[in-house]
């Protein structure tokens, strides 16, 4: 079965200051990784897939098959993305949008 | 709000008891999601349906637990018999081709 690992349970950095949320995943063929984000109080919610390439709220995330890696990436933080981030995965392309196998999450505390 | 909407969102029910939840997917969506989530992490697979298939099972959905969607669109979880490891919060999703679309969950106690 897939596995994804995000190591840092908790991550606080300063406003203005860079981020990075880790998050690698077992699979090595080709799944399709995303990136969730829940606010306080609200609910879980899509913030980018790596099929998009886009840039979400400042966000990118790249995804590095050599490292099996999906790590999220801001380079200015704001207070208002304090939040618990979510990286999930498809088993591979073929199961895109069947299960979905998520991380533990990282809560992202931004101090003013 | 036109999101996918879970009832109830809170239920406390005393072990042994049959609990039932239901979720109310975004209109035209033919995909839902039932996931749980226990404290500190992520949302686990339960199962999914596409339009009123059932078309795949965690091993996580024990014989106790059975979801159906019968006409495609609203879906029911039943927890019967509960045990106090069913305590968790219930999210269900939905999706019609890219986007997976989550609720705001159904959180059960059991004790």
């Amino acid at each position: 079965a897939q596995r994804v690992t995000q190591p840092e349970k908790l991550l606080s950095v300063f406003k203005g200051a860079p981020v990075e949320l880790k998050c690698n995943y077992s699979y090595s063929g080709s799944p399709e990784l995303f990136w969730y984000v829940q606010y306080s109080r609200q609910r879980l919610q899509l913030l980018l897939r790596h099929i998009s390439r886009e840039s979400i709220k400042g966000f990118t995330a790249d995804l590095n098959k050599g490292e099996t890696s999906f790590h999220l990436k801001k380079p200015f933080a704001q207070e208002e993305d304090s939040a618990m981030y979510y990286c999930a995965s498809t088993a591979d392309r073929g199961s895109t949008l069947g299960r979905l196998y998520f991380g533990r999450g990282t809560q992202l505390t931004v101090w003013p | 709000d036109t999101g996918v909407s879970q009832n109830p969102r809170h239920k406390i029910t005393k072990r042994g008891q049959n609990v039932t939840f239901r979720c109310d997917p975004i209109s035209e969506h033919n995909r839902l999601y039932w996931y749980r989530q226990t404290l500190g992490q992520g949302p686990e697979f339960l199962t999914y349906f596409q339009n009123e298939a059932q078309l795949e099972k965690s091993r996580l959905l024990s014989d106790r637990f059975s979801a159906e969607r019968p006409k495609g669109s609203f879906s029911t979880l039943e927890i019967q018999r509960t045990e106090q490891g069913d305590s968790a919060m219930y999210l269900c999703a939905s999706s019609r081709v890219n986007t997976i679309y989550f609720g705001e969950g159904s959180w059960l106690t059991v004790v």
